[in-house]
């Protein structure tokens, strides 16, 4: 079974600095996805960013980059210019690429609580 | 709006009774996942669904049942309910199983057992 491992219960940046939030994963498969997730206090899951195992080049979506480690099976994310609305909890989660019986749970890690101080 | 409705957003119920959460997926969607978000145990899969049959279960309770309807929507069924399932419970979508762009979160029902 696949685990994902986020050891920063919480953090804080600056508004407008940079913050690297961490995950580490464990998997026998070769091809997976991971993704980065932010839940507001709206609480609403919001995708933030998606890698998949097979590419090198590291995924950007405007101000969130990864820094893709495979074979450290590691899987951080990058904020840049942090904003005050950047605020929230931030999950790490992993889906397998392929599955027989078509099914394509996400498992998460426990979360980083991400605050922005002003 | 994500396009995925959970309903209802709140629900406070007592100890040993029985609940049904309700999921409409975004529209095409053919797959329907259930997880828990508690604060112990984090977000877990639950349960899923596709095209009205079960496809995988994960953590799910013996006292927690779900089905799919032909009209795709989904129930997710609570029984016997105890403090410990207070949580945040969710609902995702997705089309065809595989399709990762289209993997969707409702905004969640949030059950409270007094």
């Amino acid at each position: 079974a696949q685990t994902v491992t986020q050891s920063q219960p919480e953090m804080s940046v600056q508004e407008a600095e940079t913050v690297t939030l961490s995950c580490t994963y464990d998997t026998s498969e070769s091809d997976y996805y991971l993704f980065w997730y932010k839940q507001p206090p709206s609480r609403q899951m919001i995708l933030v960013i998606r890698q998949e195992a097979y590419k090198q080049q590291n995924a950007t979506e405007n101000r969130f980059s990864v820094n893709f480690q495979k074979a450290a099976k590691s899987f951080s994310l990058k904020i840049s210019d942090s904003q005050l609305g950047d605020a929230a909890m931030y999950f790490c989660a992993y889906r397998s690429s392929y599955s027989g019986a078509g099914s394509y749970q996400l498992t998460f890690g426990k979360g980083t609580k991400l605050s922005v101080i002003p | 709006d994500s396009g995925v409705t959970q309903t209802p957003k709140h629900l406070i119920t007592a100890t040993g009774q029985r609940v049904t959460l309700r999921c409409s997926p975004r529209s095409g969607d053919l797959s329907v996942y259930w997880y828990q978000q508690s604060l112990d145990q984090g977000l877990q899969f639950l349960i899923q669904y596709y095209n009205g049959e079960e496809r995988a279960k994960g953590n799910i309770l013996e006292r927690f049942s779900a089905q799919q309807f032909p009209d795709l929507h989904s129930e997710l069924n609570l029984s016997s309910l105890e403090l410990g399932d207070s949580a945040l419970y969710f609902c995702a979508s997705s089309g065809v199983p595989g399709q990762v762009d289209r993997y969707t979160f409702g905004s969640g029902t949030r059950l409270t057992v007094v």
